[in-house]
Formats: C-alpha cells, structure tokens, sequence
C-alpha cells in the first residue's frame, strides 16, 4: 500500500503563502485511476476537502477555497504539493495528504500542523 | 455542495455491544456512472482518518468484519456489532459523488 508523507513549514505568517508537499512511497504518482488529494482538521473540529489531483493532471477544488488553491504534481521526485495564497488564523489547521481511486481515500498520511500567526 | 448530516454526534456504547450511525445527504449520491461514492472513515485519538467502507458497503483491506455500511440514494447506516476498545474514536461519512463533503462526526466512546 501507498504511504504519504507531508512536509513544510509549520508556521506560515499572515496573508503569505501556505506550501506543503507530499512525498509518496510504494508506488508511483503517475498510476492510472488515483486521486491525490489534501484535505484539512481545524483543531478539535471535522474534516474538510482542500481538492485534488487525478492522476491526469486535471484539479478539482473545494468551491470555498477555489481562488486561494493550487495543486500540483512532480512526476520526477513521485510528490504532489498543496499552495494556499493569502492566509489567515483561519487556516491554521492540520493537513493531510491522502490518496485512492475512485470515491475512496484509502491512504493517509500523518498530517501536519500548520500554525498561521505573526 | 451536498451536505452530509450525521447522527448520533456522541454515542457512548457499552463493550460488546452494537452501535449504529445515521448519515443523510442533502441530495442523491447516486453518480452518472452509476456508483455510490459514500465512505465511512474511522479516526483514533492523534491519529489520521482511515478508510473503513467504500461505496456504501465494500469493507476496505484489513477492517473487521464487525464492521458494516448500508443504505442507498440519500441514507446510510454504519453499524459496529460488537464494539470494542479499539474502536472508540470519531467516525465520518464521506460523499465522493459531487466533489468531496464529510460529516461532522460521530463520537464513539466507551460508557
């Protein structure tokens, strides 16, 4: 099975630019059929849908972050990578990397606080 | 966005014994290609989510079979027949349908 793993900063000041990256192992990112997604847990809340890579290249954003998201994919080093422009305390949460075919989020990684503050 | 509604939010259970949760969609989760793509996920305290059933009732590779998921169209159910220890934590309806909603999640406590 997949493992995911994020990596960045863990404190990102307001109104600049979140990045984290995901790294994938034991398997290739370029696989037919999966999704590669990032999705965030506010502290002590549920879970919510940053968007997704399929494994085309074609992206799908949450409608309520859609202007502030961009994902990507870099087939050499088999990782996919989360930018969130503009942020606030609001975004201060922790975020995950996951991955599956259709539907499904059968891979997690272990997630990553990430702290907005001056 | 389609809205997914769980019920209970808390369920405190004694040890072998059932529980249930409700989750309701706020529209069909029926996809042009004919699939359901309702998930349940389970998460463990300071662990990440982790994928129970898929498509209303496909248990996912390595989940006990006292797991369970039911339903079709706007309502599902995800029962635990026997709960056990292991099993307290927060559990999550996922809709894949139409973009990607959770529900707010169901606490799963030992009484």
């Amino acid at each position: 099975q997949v493992q995911l793993q994020e990596s960045g900063p863990g404190l990102v000041k307001p109104s600049q630019t979140l990045s984290l990256t995901c790294t994938v192992s034991g398997g290739s990112i370029s696989s037919g059929g999966y999704y590669w997604s990032w999705i965030r847990q506010h502290p002590g809340k549920g879970l919510e849908w940053i968007g997704y890579i399929y494994y085309s290249g074609s992206t799908y954003y949450n409608p309520s972050l859609k202007s502030r998201v961009t994902i990507s994919v870099d087939t050499s080093k088999n990782q996919f990578s989360l930018k969130l422009s503009s942020v606030t305390a609001a975004d201060t949460a922790v975020y995950y990397c996951a991955t599956g075919v259709a539907g499904t989020t059968s891979s997690w990684g272990q997630g990553t606080l990430v702290t907005v503050s001056s | 966005d389609i809205v997914m509604t769980q019920t209970p939010l808390s369920s405190p259970v004694t040890l072998g014994q059932p529980a249930s949760i409700s989750c309701r969609s706020s529209q069909s989760l029926v996809h042009s290609d004919g699939n359901t793509y309702l998930s349940w996920l389970q998460q463990r305290p300071g662990q990440p989510p982790r994928l129970l059933i898929y498509k209303i009732s496909n248990r996912f590779s390595g989940v006990p079979d006292r797991f369970s998921g039911s339903g079709a169209g706007t309502d599902f159910t995800l029962k635990i027949s026997r709960v056990e220890a292991e099993d307290v934590g927060v559990y999550y309806c996922m809709q894949a349908t139409q973009f990607v909603t959770f529900g707010q999640g169901t606490k799963v406590e030992i009484k």
